[in-house]
């Protein structure tokens, strides 16, 4: 089953806009992450964050968490073509073990 | 990090058939994972490969159709069984690092059932 949702399901933006997906998951975690998942092939895992961050960059990226709404936002700042893939949140349930993906958003960055 | 490598990375099957997948993990992990992959769907986790031990299936998968092993820390097999053509997926292979919660996944194998 899943854990969550994302939205938006798909966005198209120019290169060089900044690129914002969004997550929301239904039960308490102990973290959540960020994957990348190129047409068709295996995942790339961008970021985790705990339950106990608000916040985290890496390069292009930042990730918020907000644990009293549990919900999670990805921005992609200045985007390239090469960002265009799926993007999939997931969590790990408080106490579990398991990790559960969300429905994922297609990012689609025009050239 | 680690690498993990799975195979066959595609195959054509034909239904009532079983195939079985091979994922390698190149460094020492805690857990390992098996998840589908509709087309143009999010990833379903199927089940825990446990060392040594019967894997833990998640809701709507059974051991009899996906019959799972994981001899080994670093190695693990799915077996799909009398396939048919809503088999039709791509299967990945995941593992956890032993202090880290990040997942890494092989590249996955596509199967196609006639």
């Amino acid at each position: 089953s899943q854990q969550g949702e994302e939205d938006p399901q798909a966005l198209s933006i120019q290169e060089g806009e900044n690129a914002t997906m969004n997550c929301s998951y239904k039960t308490s975690i102990n973290n959540l992450q960020w994957y990348r998942q190129n047409s068709g092939r295996g995942l790339v895992h961008l970021i985790l964050i705990r339950s106990n961050e608000r916040e985290k960059h890496s390069g292009r990226l930042r990730v918020t968490l907000d644990t009293s709404k549990k919900s999670s936002s990805l921005l992609i700042t200045a985007s390239r073509a090469a960002d265009t893939a799926s993007y999939f949140c997931a969590t790990e349930s408080l106490g579990g073990f398991k990790t559960i993906f969300g429905a994922g958003t297609r990012l689609f960055v025009k050239a | 990090s680690a690498v993990i490598s799975q195979k066959p990375s595609r195959d054509i099957c034909q239904r009532g058939t079983s195939l079985t997948i091979q994922c390698q993990v190149d460094s020492q992990v805690t857990m390992m994972f098996w998840y589908r992959q509709q087309p143009g769907q999010s990833l379903t986790l199927i089940a825990t490969a446990n060392q040594g031990s019967e894997a833990t299936y998640e809701s709507g998968f059974v051991i009899d159709k996906f019959p799972i092993s994981r001899p080994n820390l670093t190695f693990s097999t799915l077996t799909v069984s009398n396939m048919s053509p809503e088999d039709s997926s791509i299967y990945l292979c995941s593992a956890r690092l032993a202090g880290t919660g990040e997942l890494f996944f092989g590249e996955g194998s596509r199967l196609t059932v006639l």
